[in-house]
């Protein structure tokens, strides 16, 4: 059982609103990812991180910011949600890089 | 750059069949190659790993995967399908680069018909 967790699991929220998307794990792990994901497509990185206070944005260009202040923790934030940020958050980490990836239950967001 | 291409969105099998979920990755030899499965409204879990070496791996649920290089294929399949299976299944592969990331194909979604 992975023991990385997201919140919240699904969340409606207005255009303009400030929204920010929970992930924390318990492994210990060094490197953490957001991937987007839509329906029939890839899974798309969106941003990584290598560490503490190590941020990057991945692939798929994406308005949202992501820090990283404690390994366990690395939440990512819309400043303003447009309908266009509807879509499935999935966070994930792992041990090392280019290895297997334990993922989190995922957050579905609709922005109406 | 490494990819991955699963061939059929979707397939469909009847409970008890065999399944096969086809899956290519393009350029030179992987490290690591690996199956999810993604139940409905669930994250992605880990079905089985390819290792450097390896031919057949076996992973949870009764599920394995076969790897060919000269086919550059790594097909999942289970010999015995269950109602339990109809999930999504992706085949990810390292990106290799700086990023660290996995690369995941489209996914496949599998439907078992009692």
């Amino acid at each position: 059982e992975a023991d990385i967790y997201q919140t919240p699991r699904y969340l409606v929220i207005g255009t303009g609103k400030k929204i920010t998307l929970e992930c924390s794990q318990t492994m210990g792990h060094d490197k953490m990812y957001w991937y987007q994901q839509d329906p029939g497509m890839e899974l798309h990185l969106i941003h990584y991180s290598y560490g503490v206070n190590s941020t990057e944005k991945g692939d798929l260009s994406s308005e949202s910011t992501v820090s990283r202040i404690r390994t366990e923790h690395f939440p990512l934030t819309l400043e303003s949600a447009r309908p266009s940020h509807t879509s499935q958050y999935l966070c994930a980490s792992s041990l090392t890089m280019n290895t297997e990836a334990f993922f989190g239950q995922g957050t579905r967001l609709t922005v109406v | 750059a490494q990819s991955v291409t699963q061939l059929g969105s979707h397939v469909s099998v009847s409970e008890g069949a065999l399944v096969l979920l086809r899956c290519n990755y393009s350029s030179s030899v992987p490290p690591y190659l690996f199956w999810y499965v993604q139940y409905p409204n669930q994250g992605l879990q880990l079905l089985l790993k390819y290792t450097t070496g390896a031919t057949l791996v076996k992973g949870i649920n009764g599920f394995e995967a076969e790897f060919k290089k000269s086919e550059t294929s790594f097909h999942l399949t289970k010999p015995s399908a269950h109602m339990s299976d109809a999930a999504e299944y992706f085949c990810a592969v390292p990106s290799g680069g700086s990023q660290g990331n996995l690369i995941f194909g489209k996914g496949t979604k599998l439907s078992v018909k009692p």
